[in-house]
């Protein structure tokens, strides 16, 4: 059965801390991505990763970094948390198997509250 | 850009009733869509999917169809259960072809 799991589902920090988001997928697939969602707002994309070492901005990547040094793990930076950067972070990941085809499996988010 | 469209909730129906969830998209050529849905407490799943024009996906009672005339996928289910009652988001591939656009998402709640 296809599994992407994050390291935390629910997290506090406080404001100016670095804070690691984990998450890993067990499918062998090439992409994986990083959403936030908020209210109102929807998904909205930070970053993914088409391969190892690789990365691509999203949508929203200010105040973010990624890091993909093996093929199963995704990381999400957050350098100095805002509050404003309290949300639920999903992590997702796919197989790319036509262009524009292929669907995305999502791990079960992490609740981040910032202080 | 591309973009997502869709209605907003919350909507509230009783067990049997039908569904119907607009959504409406702006994209350069024919991109594929796609419904997810989200249960209380979990991630994303995808519902159905289509890739090109009037192809209709179906998954668990739902269908939604690809109008290209319309630009539209509305999510539609002829009885809702409770067990139906989640967020429901709609979804295209961006341009490039690298990323997923959702929607804001449409919560329902299905009473008994």
């Amino acid at each position: 059965d296809v599994k992407v799991t994050q390291s935390s589902r629910y997290l506090v920090k406080r404001t100016g801390e670095k804070v690691f988001l984990e998450c890993v997928q067990d499918m062998d697939h090439e992409n994986m991505f990083w959403y936030r969602q908020d209210p109102g707002l929807g998904l909205r994309l930070i970053y993914f990763s088409y391969d190892v070492k690789m990365k691509e901005k999203g949508d929203i990547p200010e105040g973010y970094s990624v890091s993909r040094e093996k093929k199963e793990r995704f990381s999400l930076i957050l350098e100095s948390a805002s509050t404003n950067q309290t949300s639920m972070y999903l992590c997702a990941s796919s197989l790319e198997l036509a262009l524009g085809t292929y669907e995305q499996y999502f791990g079960p988010g992490t609740r981040l509250t910032v202080t | 850009g591309d973009s997502v469209t869709q209605m907003e909730g919350p909507v509230t129906l009783s067990e049997e009733a039908f569904l119907t969830i607009n959504c409406t998209y702006t994209a350069t050529g024919y991109p594929s869509l796609f419904w997810y849905v989200q249960y209380p407490g979990e991630g994303l799943q995808l519902l159905l999917k289509a890739t090109k024009a009037d192809d209709k996906g179906s998954n668990k009672g739902f269908e939604a169809t690809y109008r290209k005339e319309t630009t539209s996928f509305h999510l539609e289910k002829g009885s809702v259960q409770v067990s139906d009652s989640a967020v429901y988001f709609c979804a295209l591939f961006n341009q490039a072809g690298t990323a997923l656009i959702f929607g804001k998402g449409t919560t329902l709640s299905v009473s008994s």
